[in-house]
């Protein structure tokens, strides 16, 4: 599976936008990207993930490059309960591959 | 709440002894993964399962099995414990292997 790059942290104001990168220039025609997010020590939370077309679902918006070598999610009104840890995955959707975590970026939201 | 459910939440035992974790899957989803998040690894893949039939392994040592039950509930069990598997175990399923996974609030394992 591709690898992802993202930033170690991010911080947001809360009710503003947060928008959350992803680098994935090594990704395949055949392979997915899934965000999930882990607030403090809870299980990890699926997001929303996408192959080519832009996403969005009622926790967030999953805009991926014509290219596909990059996404960002984006929160549209962030709030104090978003503060977590954000994975970006490159994922085969073929079945038995699992999902690779790597450090991801912990953003903070600010009142 | 994810529907996935995990026992017990804490465990504290002793080196050398060993231990079952349990996970109860959502309604419905036929796969079930194990992970491993420690302060020094993250989150590792342990082991997946797919209607009792074991489909991929990860970073999984032999200490450590699993096995996934006719009821679709798994378990993982540890031996041999020792002080580097204190962590938090997780448990996740999904409809099937192409599916998102959701993930269980974790077993926190704690050897002394």
């Amino acid at each position: 599976d591709a690898k992802t790059t993202q930033p170690t942290s991010m911080d947001c104001a809360e009710g503003r936008a947060a928008n959350l990168p992803c680098n994935h220039s090594t990704i395949s025609g055949n392979e997915y990207v899934y965000w999930y997010r882990q607030i403090h020590s809870q299980g990890p939370q699926y997001i929303i993930h996408g192959l080519k077309n832009n996403e969005t679902n009622e926790m967030a918006s999953l805009i991926i490059t014509e290219d596909r070598k990059s996404s960002t999610l984006i929160l549209p009104h962030a709030t104090l309960r978003d503060t977590a840890v954000y994975y970006c995955i490159v994922k085969r959707d073929s079945g038995n591959t699992p999902l690779v975590f790597g450090k991801g970026t912990r953003l903070s939201v600010i009142a | 709440d994810s529907g996935v459910t995990q026992t017990p939440k804490h465990l504290i035992t002793a080196t050398g002894q060993r231990v079952t974790l349990r996970c109860s899957p959502r309604s419905g989803d036929l796969s079930v993964y194990w992970y491993q998040q420690s302060l020094d690894q993250g989150l590792q893949f342990l082991i997946q399962y797919y209607n009792g039939e074991e489909r991929a392994k990860g970073n999984i040592l032999e200490r450590f099995s699993a096995q996934q039950f006719p009821d679709l509930h798994s378990e993982l069990n540890l031996s041999s414990l020792e002080l580097g598997d204190s962590a938090l175990y997780f448990c996740a399923s999904s409809v099937s292997p192409r599916y998102e996974q959701y993930f269980g609030p974790g077993t926190r394992l704690t050897v002394t």
